[in-house]
């Protein structure tokens, strides 16, 4: 099976701009994340959808952070307008559904905002 | 809300000597499963090892852990350092019955010196 596939791997935006970061989990797996990697804060939760149900929504990150889930197979992370604080690297997971606890990562998508 | 401390940032250690990370918890889940997840250099993170069993030993790959409910912690430990340990060693948290939402510490960088 192929794993969790983000695209693009590197993103360079303006401060201002509308970005989508991009996600296919592993064929299979009914929960996705969107968590965002950053050295001081570590892995935070942004979104995490449940068979294509959205649980949780991140809170902090409401207002301009938005992740979808179009189908069983995609996902979406739109981070509009961004702001230099926004660059990091967003990883995506997935896992099976009340399986395991394990997730499996992408390799991520690092962000760059100037 | 549920949160999970890793108190350092950085433990750097000679080849040979132990290796002890520390990971304590808060949380309301009376049945808390615990994690720890490694990211080497330029890869994404992976499952190292996991326990909901309080006061009972888990091991993978030669470090260890135990869950003590009681002092809320799951301290990862391996008996000899090896250079190949350096990496970004993540502890997380999740609910037992929803083990799919994780909610990881801050991270500790592992730095092994010859």
């Amino acid at each position: 099976d192929a794993g969790v596939t983000q695209t693009p791997r590197h993103e360079v935006a303006e401060k201002g701009q509308t970005i989508i970061l991009k996600c296919e989990p592993v064929s299979g797996h009914n929960d996705l994340f969107w968590y965002r990697q950053t050295k001081i804060q570590g892995l935070e939760l942004l979104s995490y959808f449940r068979s294509k149900s959205l649980m949780e929504d991140g809170g902090a990150f409401k207002d301009r952070f938005k992740a979808e889930m179009l189908n069983s197979s995609f996902s979406t992370l739109k981070i509009q307008p961004t702001e230099p604080k926004d660059s990091a690297v967003y990883l995506c997971a997935s896992s099976r559904d009340r399986g395991t606890g394990q997730l499996y990562f992408g390799e991520g998508s690092k962000l760059t905002v100037l | 809300g549920d949160s999970v401390t890793q108190t350092e940032g950085l433990v750097t250690l000679t080849e040979g000597l132990p290796v002890m990370l520390n990971c304590t918890y808060q949380t309301i889940y009376s049945n808390p499963f615990l994690f720890w997840y490694v990211q080497h250099l330029n890869e994404s993170p992976r499952l190292l090892l996991k326990s909901f069993t309080d006061n009972k030993r888990t091991e993978h790959q030669g470090f260890h852990a135990t869950l003590h409910k009681s002092s809320s912690s799951f301290h990862l430990q391996k008996s000899s350092a090896q250079l190949s340990d350096s990496a970004l060693y993540y502890c997380a948290l999740s609910d037992r019955y929803n083990q799919g939402k994780l909610i990881f510490g801050q991270g500790t960088k592992l730095s092994i010196k010859p």
